[in-house]
């Protein structure tokens, strides 16, 4: 199994630009979640879906932020127009069922808006 | 509004000693405690996990000491090795869909 896997894994863009991260969770893993690392803030949960159905996206900072989860191995989180504070590193995670199990996290995608 | 809170920021330990990072929760509803270790340019791994119903848990070097009326759990890392060098999160979540709430992480550095 090739673990959770994201792409780019470094993107670097101009202020404006939109841009799209993309995952392949496990197979056979149900819940799927994007987190925002930073050093100021952490962790922070943008949305996360079961069963490829979005559950919550109440981490999303703001409506130039999307994601889908078209089917059970694909994911994408979308922002359009990117801004300078958006740069983070973007982790998607992947587990058997909402929260109270492992979670299986992606190398992550490095972002950075100029 | 931060459920939970994590300390130090950051934390040097000599090889061989012992590295204590803490954390505490708010929600009473929480029932999984788990604790993630990151390497640079990865992302995080779960490292030990432990529910309310026990108040501490092994394994290995790691150990989670958990107190449920304080609403605080803790790691410990025995014997510390350089290798252990890496950013640990505390996280917490209700048994059912609903997702972890990291803390802010420690950075652990373990010097020869």
């Amino acid at each position: 199994d090739a673990g959770v896997i994201q792409s780019p894994r470094h993107e670097v863009t101009e202020m404006g630009q939109e841009v799209t991260l993309r995952c392949k969770p496990i197979s056979g893993h149900n819940s799927l979640f994007w987190y925002r690392q930073t050093m100021m803030r952490g962790l922070e949960l943008l949305i996360y879906f079961n069963n490829n159905v979005p559950i919550d996206d109440s981490g999303m900072p703001e409506d130039r932020f999307s994601a889908k989860m078209p089917n059970a191995s694909f994911s994408t989180l979308k922002i359009q127009p990117s801004e300078p504070r958006d740069s983070a590193v973007y982790f998607c995670a992947g587990g058997r069922g909402g929260g109270s199990g492992e979670l299986f996290f992606g190398e992550g995608s490095r972002l950075t808006v100029l | 509004q931060q459920q939970v809170k994590q300390s130090p920021q950051s934390l040097i330990v000599q090889k061989g000693g012992i590295s204590i990072i803490n954390c505490a929760y708010e929600n009473t509803a929480f029932d999984y405690f788990p604790w993630y270790q990151q390497f640079p340019g990865k992302g995080p791994a779960l490292l030990i996990a432990i529910r309310p119903d026990v108040s501490e848990k092994k394994e290995g070097r790691f150990t989670i000491s958990f107190n449920k009326s304080a609403k605080q759990f803790s790691l410990h890392i025995m014997d510390s090795q350089p290798g252990d060098s890496a950013t640990y999160f505390c996280a917490a979540s209700m048994s059912g869909n609903t997702p972890l709430v990291f803390g802010k992480g420690t950075r652990l550095s373990v010097i020869a």
